[in-house]
């Protein structure tokens, strides 16, 4: 089955204190894993798509990192506006829809 | 570039009335657009692929008598929720394909419904 698990849940940080977001799918040939930002009663922000592993992508405090199995969102002395739930999606095996994982909301306090 | 919205943001209704959300891509067009719902403190559902000019394929689960899909122009696609109930109260959030990566969706703000 077609699955993306992301963790942690919830993260608190300090301004400035960097840490990683983890997303782990199964879904065989991988055609694409995609990071967004959802900030509360709003949609979705594309952040980021990665293909291949080894891939990476950065965007300002951002970098999104793939393997195999898995992807990372490393976010480097983050601020508080990056305060938001990141969400983690890949296509499903057939490649006719997007399986989204629940998300790691991310807190960063002054 | 590629902005999605949707309209209304919010709406309350009475059991049993029917709803109807607007999703528009405002800056390019869009041959395919999708539904999601989203409950608190859960991932995205899609709920069915819209195409322009052709009927909506919708997911597993979902009744397509009641949430209806269409996709009348290349820049706009709306849902109806028909004969909604409290259990249809939820964040319904429409995206588009970007018209550069098509493997890219573009989001909307997102539609609160509240069944009373």
């Amino acid at each position: 089955e077609d699955q993306v698990t992301q963790s942690p849940e919830a993260l608190r940080l300090q301004e400035g204190e960097s840490s990683s977001l983890n997303c782990s799918y199964t879904v065989s040939g991988l055609r694409g894993l995609f990071w967004y930002r959802q900030d509360p009663g709003k949609g979705p922000e594309f952040l980021f798509t990665l293909y291949s592993a080894g891939e990476e992508k950065e965007k300002e405090r951002l970098k999104a990192t793939l393997t195999k199995k898995e992807s990372f969102l490393h976010i480097t002395a983050p601020k508080p506006e990056d305060s938001a739930t990141y969400l983690c999606a890949v296509f499903n095996q057939a490649g006719t829809a997007l399986i989204f994982g629940k998300g790691t909301t991310l807190s960063v306090s002054s | 570039g590629a902005v999605v919205s949707q309209h209304p943001s919010w709406v309350i209704c009475k059991s049993g009335t029917s709803v109807k959300i607007e999703c528009r891509s405002l800056d390019f067009q869009a041959t395919t657009m999708f539904w999601y719902r989203q409950f608190p403190k859960q991932s995205l559902m899609l709920m069915a692929t819209s195409n322009e000019g052709s009927k909506a394929t919708y997911e597993q689960g979902v009744e397509k008598d009641k949430f209806l899909i269409n996709h009348a122009s290349l820049t706009l696609s709306t849902l109806t929720v028909t004969s909604a109930h409290p259990e249809d109260s939820s964040f319904y959030i429409c995206s588009a394909r970007s018209p550069v990566s098509t493997d890219t969706q573009y989001f909307g703000p997102g539609t609160r419904l509240t069944v009373l």
